[in-house]
Order: C-alpha cells, then sequence, then structure tokens
C-alpha cells in the first residue's frame, strides 16, 4: 500500500463548478498534513496546511479526519487558473519527512 | 530575488559521466532538502540537512552525494550516471526541523541521461 494515496485524475470541471479531491495516509504517527499545488513543469508550492479543526483559505477548504487517515480538499467557484496537479503531502516526522501523494490533476475549462 | 535557487535548470549528460546540481537559499533557512520527480510524477525525499548536519538519507544509490558547505548551499552530486538518474531534482529549505514548516521549494534542474 502506498503511503500516501490519491485519485491522479484527470478531473476535467467547468469554471464555477466545486470539486472534492480526497487522500489516504497509511501512517497512523504522521503528524501534519498539507495540501501543495504544482503547475505543469513547475515546483510545488504550499497551498494550505490542513488542520484537524478542518481550516479555510477563500475558496478552499481542507479536511482532516485522523481516525479514518484521510484528508480533503474542496475548491470552490472553479477558476481556469486553479487548473493544476494538487499534491496531498503528510509529514511523518523524523526530520521533517515530506511523503508525498501522486497528485491529482484538475483542469478548470470555459 | 529568488528564495530557491538552483543552477543548471537543464542537463542532459551522457551514462558514466559524474555531474552536480547547486542549490541557494536565501531565506535564512536552517534546514534544506533535495528531492527526486520521476517521469511519472512521483516526488521523493532524497536527502535532507540542517545546519550542514546530515539528517534525512533516504534508500538513495551511494553515487549520490549531498554537500553542505554551509546552511545556505546544498549541493547534489552524483556519479557515474545511469540512465535510470533522468528525473527532475528539486531543491527545498524550510525554516528549521518543526513538521508544520512550509518547505519552499526551487525551480527544478531536468537531468536528462543519454
Amino acid at each position: 500500500r502506498k503511503e500516501v494515496e490519491q485519485d491522479p485524475g484527470p478531473f476535467n470541471v467547468p469554471e464555477g463548478a466545486t470539486v472534492a479531491f480526497n487522500c489516504t495516509y497509511s501512517n497512523s504517527a504522521s503528524q501534519s498534513f498539507f495540501w501543495y499545488r504544482q503547475d505543469c513543469r513547475k515546483e510545488p508550492k504550499l497551498l494550505m496546511s490542513v488542520y484537524s479543526s478542518g481550516n479555510e483559505d477563500g475558496r478552499f477548504t481542507a479536511q482532516l479526519n485522523r481516525a479514518s487517515q484521510y484528508i480533503s480538499l474542496l475548491i470552490r467557484d472553479s477558476k481556469l487558473s486553479d487548473s493544476a496537479t494538487y499534491l496531498c503531502v503528510v509529514n511523518v516526522g523524523g526530520g521533517n519527512k515530506l511523503t508525498f501523494g501522486t497528485g491529482t490533476q484538475l483542469k478548470v475549462e470555459l | 530575488d529568488t528564495a530557491v535557487s538552483q543552477t543548471p535548470k537543464y542537463l542532459v549528460t551522457q551514462m558514466g559521466n559524474d555531474k552536480s546540481i547547486k542549490c541557494e537559499q536565501n531565506l535564512g533557512h536552517d534546514t534544506m532538502y533535495w528531492y527526486k520527480q520521476d517521469s511519472k510524477k512521483f516526488l521523493k525525499i532524497m536527502f535532507s540537512y540542517n545546519n550542514k548536519e546530515l539528517i534525512i538519507n533516504e534508500t538513495v544509490p551511494n553515487r549520490f552525494s549531498p554537500k553542505s558547505p554551509d546552511k545556505a548551499h546544498l549541493n547534489l552530486h552524483i556519479n557515474s550516471l545511469e540512465l535510470g538518474d533522468s528525473a527532475v531534482y528539486f531543491c527545498a529549505s524550510s525554516q528549521d526541523l518543526a513538521d508544520y514548516n512550509e518547505q519552499f521549494f526551487g525551480p527544478g534542474t531536468r537531468l536528462t541521461v543519454l
């Protein structure tokens, strides 16, 4: 089983749609959780951290369920500029070691 | 003003050669990392250093040798390059080892081994 699993997509959605991505992780000792965004042929950039209580940043909402070892990202009112690969990232500790999922590709269309 | 920079951006070389990739961060961070992103876009950590001290050394062939001359620099030297080394190599840095810290990535070095 992969340490961090995501549906690779692609998710093709129209502008203005709401889209949700899910991710599961295998290490119950994982300590911190993030969503990173990676544009084509670019470096990953932090989109948001994920907190146990859930957190929101504008159109983006992240949720964490430690019991089910499950992380989600909800994007509301999708924009063309949201088209990218969204990486679910888990920190298992031991020197700030990040484990990345393979990413979910989102394409927002007119 | 680039926070994390890498050189070169592209590297094309023959099998068996030795090459180096350089990384510098001007964020004043204590911790730096090397990641490899393969052709399937899977990003995996290779090494991390904290204040020039090796912290993480994943199962990487010993042909790969990181060197940190100071905490702002982390270079990667690769000996006897193989076809399977072709990938994008990302350098990253974070303020310190705290697990909640954001990691800032460089633009990547696209290595092609022929």
